[in-house]
């Protein structure tokens, strides 16, 4: 049974540029959260998918959008890149469950803005 | 969602020692989860607590939800290098998580 797995592991763009991170949730998963997570910090809540809608909104700009498909596996993308998005950015999955909140994390996407 | 702050951000102990971290909140929780981050890794859950006052152990782990539920703890009996990491503690707020600040433990062998 894969856990939720993130594509790629470690990604280098340019100011000004555009990333789309991808991920694959848990088996059985049909939720997916996204975390940015800069370095010694907590992971810092952006959006979350259900059911290919986005739910729930972090203090995040609108640079940052996302998508879910009808697999449930998601997509972050990011514009207009600046050196302060980078950082591990962080997919999570659970179920839709009432007071089910433990979720699964991949293992990562670290970007750097250079 | 309101911050959750953690104490102490940092702790270096000697193996064998033992090891707690405190996580507190101004306002009343629904529920404390906590996380544990390898150095490199991703966060990987270890527990939750929902009850007022509730205590959960794992082997050497102790968690602990306070009456008010307002504040946790997790406390690490004779700490191991496998320990080494840094722990969080995450509260749900309509559907997401809000991860307190983290303590990064160190264990010297």
């Amino acid at each position: 049974d894969a856990g939720v797995t993130q594509s790629p592991t470690h990604l280098i763009k340019t100011r000004g540029q555009q990333v789309t991170l991808r991920c694959s949730p848990k088996s059985g998963h049909d939720t997916v959260s996204w975390y940015q997570q800069a370095l010694g910090q907590g992971p810092q809540f952006i959006f979350q998918y259900y059911e290919e809608e986005e739910r729930q909104r972090g203090n995040f700009p609108d640079r940052f959008s996302g998508h879910q498909f009808p697999n449930y596996s998601s997509e972050l993308n990011v514009n207009a890149l600046l050196l302060g998005d980078s950082a591990l950015y962080l997919c999570a999955s659970n179920t839709n469950y009432v007071g089910n909140t433990e979720a699964f994390f991949g293992q990562g996407t670290r970007l750097t803005v250079v | 969602g309101q911050q959750v702050m953690q104490i102490p951000q940092y702790q270096h102990v000697q193996e064998g020692e033992d090891f707690t971290t405190y996580c507190n909140s101004s306002t009343t929780l629904s529920n404390i989860q906590w996380y544990k981050q390898r150095p490199g890794g991703h966060p990987v859950f270890l527990i939750q607590l929902v009850k007022s006052g509730e205590v959960k152990k794992q082997k050497r782990l102790t968690f602990q939800f306070g009456e008010a539920k307002k504040n946790s703890s997790l406390h690490i009996t004779a700490t191991q290098t496998t320990d080494v990491g840094t722990y969080f503690c995450a509260h749900e707020d309509t559907d997401k998580l809000i991860f307190g600040t983290g303590t990064r433990l160190q264990v010297f062998p």
